[in-house]
């Protein structure tokens, strides 16, 4: 089946500092790639939309320089948190559009759980 | 109002019992439902899609779509220890939209 693969699953960051999570698709080519942080006990809220090759689509209030998400090839995306702080201490997870699946063809990677200190 | 509701429980069942989760949504363009479920710390995974209205049977898992009603349900006979996890209903199809719209999940716990 289609896997993403998301890393890190976890890491601890200094505030101020920025941290880069990265998805890849392991055996499909991933044209569009979705990015979500989930806070404890909360469904997932979409933060933004990224098709290879162009810029992402950020959701209503999301800080689009905090947040910066690179899509530079079909088998790789990545989120980076810039400027770190506690309060982006989140679950963020990246989903992938499956190519042949329609509308149901969502794959998510296992997730990485940002804390910053 | 949100375009999907569900009760976030938390659902706490004795193994072997038959759970029913449920959402309802707002949007009637919606075409596709999904059942997610997710294990802490973890992604969601796919456990069972149906498009437009009807039921659909895998194994002990059984969804249903009530389009007239937008209601959707999860029904799992013959609970296990190891279908404790957060059930997320979701919603796609929307014309010109490529994304899903979550449920708030419905944390669920068998008890052994």
């Amino acid at each position: 089946g289609a896997v993403v693969s998301q890393h890190p699953s976890w890491v601890i960051c200094k505030s101020g500092t920025s941290v880069k999570i990265e998805c890849r698709s392991l055996d499909f080519q991933a044209t569009t790639m979705f990015w979500y942080r989930q806070f404890p006990k909360q469904s997932l809220m979409l933060m933004a939309t990224s098709n290879e090759g162009s810029k992402a689509t950020y959701e209503q209030g999301v800080e689009k320089d905090k947040f910066l998400i690179n899509h530079a090839s079909l088998t790789l995306s990545t989120l980076t948190v810039t400027s770190a702080h506690p309060e982006d201490s989140s679950f963020y997870i990246c989903s992938a559009r499956v190519p042949g699946q329609g509308d149901y063809g969502y794959t998510f990677g296992s997730g990485t759980r940002l804390t910053v200190v | 109002q949100k375009e999907v509701e569900q009760d976030p429980g938390p659902l706490s069942v004795p193994e072997g019992a038959i759970v029913s989760l449920n959402c309802t949504y707002s949007n009637s363009a919606f075409q596709y439902f999904m059942w997610y479920r997710q294990y802490s710390r973890k992604g969601p995974e796919l456990l069972m899609y149906t498009y437009s209205s009807g039921n659909k049977e895998d194994g002990r898992f059984t969804a249903q779509v009530d389009k007239s009603s937008k209601y959707i349900s999860l029904f799992i006979r013959d609970s296990q220890p190891s279908d404790s996890a957060t059930y997320l209903c979701a919603m796609s199809g929307l014309q010109g939209a490529q994304k899903l719209v979550f449920g708030q999940g419905t944390r669920l716990t068998i008890n052994p």
